[in-house]
């Protein structure tokens, strides 16, 4: 099924680890995007990326990564893991006019 | 922060009734995204609406926006069990990003 992929579903780290998010999409959308949601909240910008080779800051970009590897991938990635960063991760894509498409999500926590 | 608001933050009802969400918003848009959250679940788009539209309909959804009040709202008429879920509204802007709202948690009673 078309869609957004994104893996892992769950990770555990402990603090001061490393690991990254992937994330792909086979809708041929050249926006794609990473934000996080804590509980009860709603969803935070982390990076995005508004076509291919291009990427830039959120709302909450500090202590992440990214990559657009090419127009289906984007990758997120956290180089020193934190308490703080214990969330649920999504990935979307969209094309301007129409609504986004979200991935079923990555439940980070850190130890 | 420039996020919106939404009201209320959680709402019950009873099955076949309605419900009436609303969201206030801060800078200019391009549009204006609801959005639907079951518990553990992604984010599943439900309808769209322009700057230079007032209302849009969708099924049992029914969505107004007023550009002079930075607001908007959600209607969902004839409620049904399934309908449990977290409302979300969402703004674009002339970039490309989508600002979230805090969302209104529903619940429907059979």
């Amino acid at each position: 099924n078309a869609g957004v992929t994104q893996t892992p579903k769950f990770q555990v780290l402990k603090t001061g680890q490393s690991m990254t998010l992937q994330c792909a999409q086979d809708m041929n959308h050249n926006s794609m995007y990473w934000y996080r949601q804590d509980p009860g909240m709603g969803l935070r910008l982390i990076y995005y990326s508004a076509s291919e080779g291009t990427t830039d800051k959120g709302e909450v970009p500090n202590g992440y990564n990214v990559s657009r590897l090419n127009k289906r991938e984007f990758s997120l990635r956290l180089e020193s893991a934190a308490p703080s960063q214990t969330s649920v991760y999504f990935c979307a894509s969209s094309d301007p006019n129409y609504g986004y498409t979200f991935g079923s999500g990555t439940r980070l926590t850190v130890v | 922060s420039q996020q919106g608001e939404e009201d209320p933050q959680a709402l019950s009802i009873q099955e076949g009734e309605n419900a009436t969400m609303n969201c206030s918003y801060k800078t200019s848009i391009n549009n204006l995204q609801w959005y639907r959250q079951n518990s553990g679940r992604g984010l599943v788009h439900l309808i769209l609406i322009r700057s230079n539209e007032r209302e849009k309909h969708s099924g049992r959804l029914r969505v107004t926006l007023d550009t002079s009040k930075k607001s908007s709202s959600l209607l969902i008429t004839a409620s049904r069990a399934a309908d449990t879920a977290s409302y979300f509204c969402a703004q674009r802007d002339s970039s490309y990003k989508l600002i979230f709202g805090s969302g209104t948690r529903l619940l429907v009673r059979p």
